[in-house]
């Protein structure tokens, strides 16, 4: 049974430029939540996608956008990155009908110069 | 809103003596409680978590937390402690009252266990 997947592992980019981050959930599981968690800190919530919608959002500026597929899969899009936007991206699935444990993927190392 | 606090940056302990690990939380209604695992460079991995029903929740690798309502907290705990225990670990909340599906966690625990 193949858990949550995520690509790239690691990313260099330079100020201002774009990044997509992507996420294959776990089998089964239909809804994707992405978290940014930087160094020495917790998971900080980015957003929640089910049904190819974004269903909730944390406290992140609109540089930040998203997209889920009809298979569930889903990319993380992030503009004119700043330093700030350095750290690890994790992607979280789970079934909305019995929806209460989000399983994480191994991340991706974001590092913006 | 959601919060969760873990007040120790670091735990140490040594290996077979038993652990604890503190969370405690706020949220404005009923909270669904859970417990993750960090290994360096790697994601979260779930352990185990509380939505209702007995207070004492069995999770995986021997860990088991109590949740008490009264003092709003949600310990991890572990009778045995082994050296691969060691690592950071992670309390969430979600409050389902609010509708809000995101989970809100604390800044998390490191776990040393020495041989």
């Amino acid at each position: 049974d193949a858990g949550v997947t995520q690509s790239p592992t690691h990313l260099i980019k330079t100020r201002g430029q774009q990044v997509t981050l992507r996420c294959s959930p776990k089998s089964g599981h239909d809804t994707v939540s992405w978290y940014q968690q930087a160094l020495g800190q917790g998971p900080q919530f980015i957003f929640q996608y089910y049904e190819e919608e974004e269903r909730q959002r944390g406290n992140f500026p609109d540089r930040f956008s998203g997209h889920q597929f009809p298979n569930y899969s889903s990319e993380l899009n992030v503009n004119a990155l700043l330093l700030g936007d350095s750290a690890l991206y994790l992607c979280a699935s789970s079934l909305e009908l019995a929806g209460l444990t989000q399983y994480f993927g191994p991340g991706t190392r974001l590092t913006v110069l | 809103a959601q919060s969760v606090a873990q007040p120790e940056d670091q735990v140490n302990v040594a290996e077979g003596n038993p652990l604890t690990v503190k969370c405690t939380y706020s949220v404005s209604g009923n909270p669904y409680l859970f417990w993750y695992v960090q290994y360096p460079n790697r994601g979260l991995q779930f352990l185990l978590k509380y939505i209702t029903g007995d207070n004492l929740v069995k999770g995986s690798y021997g860990f088991e937390a109590e949740f008490n309502k009264s003092q709003t907290s949600f310990h991890l705990k572990k009778p045995s402690a082994l050296v691969s225990d060691s690592a950071l670990y992670f309390c969430a909340v979600r409050d389902i009252g609010t509708g809000r599906r995101a989970l809100t966690f604390g800044s998390g625990t490191r776990l040393q266990v020495q041989p």
